[in-house]
């Protein structure tokens, strides 16, 4: 049990369609962060939140991807017009005040 | 900006030997540094982790070692077993700021029976 659900597991969709994924820590944690992983790497940082506030997003977030921590608790990653490149894992940890990170089991993207 | 390396990128070894990774960190600032199992379709598990203000900490077979001088910190597994058998990544932070990880491009373990 790593402490946050993420949904869906897998998603194949078309490219050019919009996707949402979800991450849901069992806990309370004030920082949430999503990362992505292709095939062969380490994760990569996309985007940070504490509490509620995004306070930072990598240069890797285009203005096609949005991502939201409405009450500081879930949070949700979106995709519009995807594309093959985005085909990747994507992974959601949330934080302590400390600085350790558990991630979740991930949404892997399929974009055909 | 902050960059880690990792080597080496596919390790074997016999049971019961030891498995040593290293990473190599660039920004000085960096001050934290967890280590990561990952197992085929899942998300990386913390193994264990490491601050700058201690050079070595161990967890029953797991192993980390720092040295802050020359920015490289080595992951050290003993008695390897065959559910050892994974993905292993590096990763670099600092407390100042997000925490956000800078991860290796990871090792890929087999521990052959």
């Amino acid at each position: 049990d790593t402490g946050v659900s993420q949904n869906p597991r897998h998603k194949i969709t078309k490219r050019g369609q919009n996707v949402t994924f979800r991450c849901d820590p069992i806990s309370e944690h004030n920082r949430l962060y999503w990362y992505r992983q292709t095939l062969g790497q380490g994760p990569e940082f996309l985007t940070y939140f504490q509490n509620e506030a995004q306070l930072e997003k990598s240069r890797l977030l285009s203005d096609r991807f949005s991502a939201e921590r409405p009450k500081g608790s879930f949070s949700t990653l979106e995709i519009q017009r995807t594309e093959q490149g985005d085909s990747a894992m994507y992974l959601c940890a949330p934080g302590t005040g400390k600085a350790e990170a558990f991630f979740g089991q991930g949404t892997r993207l399929t974009v055909v | 900006g902050e960059n880690v390396e990792q080597h080496p990128s596919t390790l074997s070894v016999q049971e019961g030997d030891s498995a040593v990774i290293k990473c190599t960190y660039s920004d000085s600032a960096s001050n934290y540094f967890p280590w990561y199992k990952q197992e085929l379709g899942k998300g990386p598990q913390l193994i264990i982790d490491i601050r700058s203000n201690v050079g070595e900490k161990k967890d029953q077979r797991i192993a980390v070692t720092l040295n802050k001088t020359a920015k490289h910190f080595s992951l050290h597994i003993t008695e390897t077993q065959p559910e050892d058998s994974a993905v292993y990544f590096c990763a670099a932070s600092w407390a100042s700021g997000t925490y956000k990880y800078i991860f290796g491009t990871g090792t890929r373990l087999k521990v052959l029976a």
